[in-house]
């Protein structure tokens, strides 16, 4: 079966600290994306990457940096957390390079920043 | 850019009512179209999909028509049950080059099934 795991279901930070999100999937996928999900305004894509190293911009990157260093696993990174961080996280994967393919979710990380 | 517009919940129904979650989209090229289901405190996993213009995706009870004349994926159900209770949400993936893998996603529609 595909699983894509996430490293805290919750997570509780203070304003200014580093925070690492971690992401593994066990499929082999090229693709990894990072989500974060609000009320109201659905999934918005943060970062994705097609390879290992490297990475694209999705459509709300600032205030947050990820890394690839393996395949099977992608990082998000919050470099100085703020309150307006505070959300749910998923991570994704697809296997192939095309916008059609299947993607395959993470259980998310809630995170609050106090 | 491309787009998906999902009817607003939330969506409360009676069990053994008929479901439809109206969802279009704007998009250049041929999309792909899809369904995902988030159950309350999970990810989103995939429901349905429809590769190409006519086709029909169908799981667990639930299906949609791919309509390219009126730009439309709806989602029904034939008999809702108290466990279909989610947040539905309709996307579109789009094939056009490098760099384009990501998929575009509406803001969901919450059901909940009462008994």
């Amino acid at each position: 079966d595909v699983k894509v795991t996430q490293s805290s279901r919750y997570l509780v930070k203070r304003t200014g600290e580093k925070v690492f999100l971690e992401c593994v999937q066990d499929m082999d996928h090229e693709n990894m994306f990072w989500y974060r999900q609000d009320p109201g305004l659905g999934l918005r894509l943060i970062y994705f990457s097609y390879d290992v190293k490297m990475k694209e911009k999705g459509d709300i990157p600032e205030g947050y940096s990820v890394s690839r260093e393996k395949k099977e696993r992608f990082s998000l990174i919050l470099e100085s957390a703020s309150t307006n961080q505070t959300s749910m996280y998923l991570c994704a994967s697809s296997l192939g390079l095309a916008g059609t393919k299947t993607q395959y979710f993470g259980p998310g990380t809630r995170l609050l920043v106090l | 850019g491309d787009s998906v517009t999902q009817m607003e919940g939330p969506v409360t129904l009676s069990e053994e009512a008929f479901l439809t979650i109206n969802c279009t989209y704007t998009a250049t090229g041929y999309p792909s179209l899809f369904w995902y289901v988030q159950y309350p405190g999970e990810g989103l996993q995939l429901l349905l999909k429809a590769t190409k213009a006519d086709d029909k995706g169908s799981n667990k009870g639930f299906e949609a028509t791919y309509r390219k004349e009126t730009t439309s994926f709806h989602l029904e159900k034939g008999s809702v049950q108290v466990s279909d209770s989610a947040v539905y949400f309709c996307a579109l993936g789009v094939d056009s080059g490098a760099g384009s893998y990501q998929l575009t996603f509406g803001k969901g529609t919450k059901l909940s099934v009462i008994p």
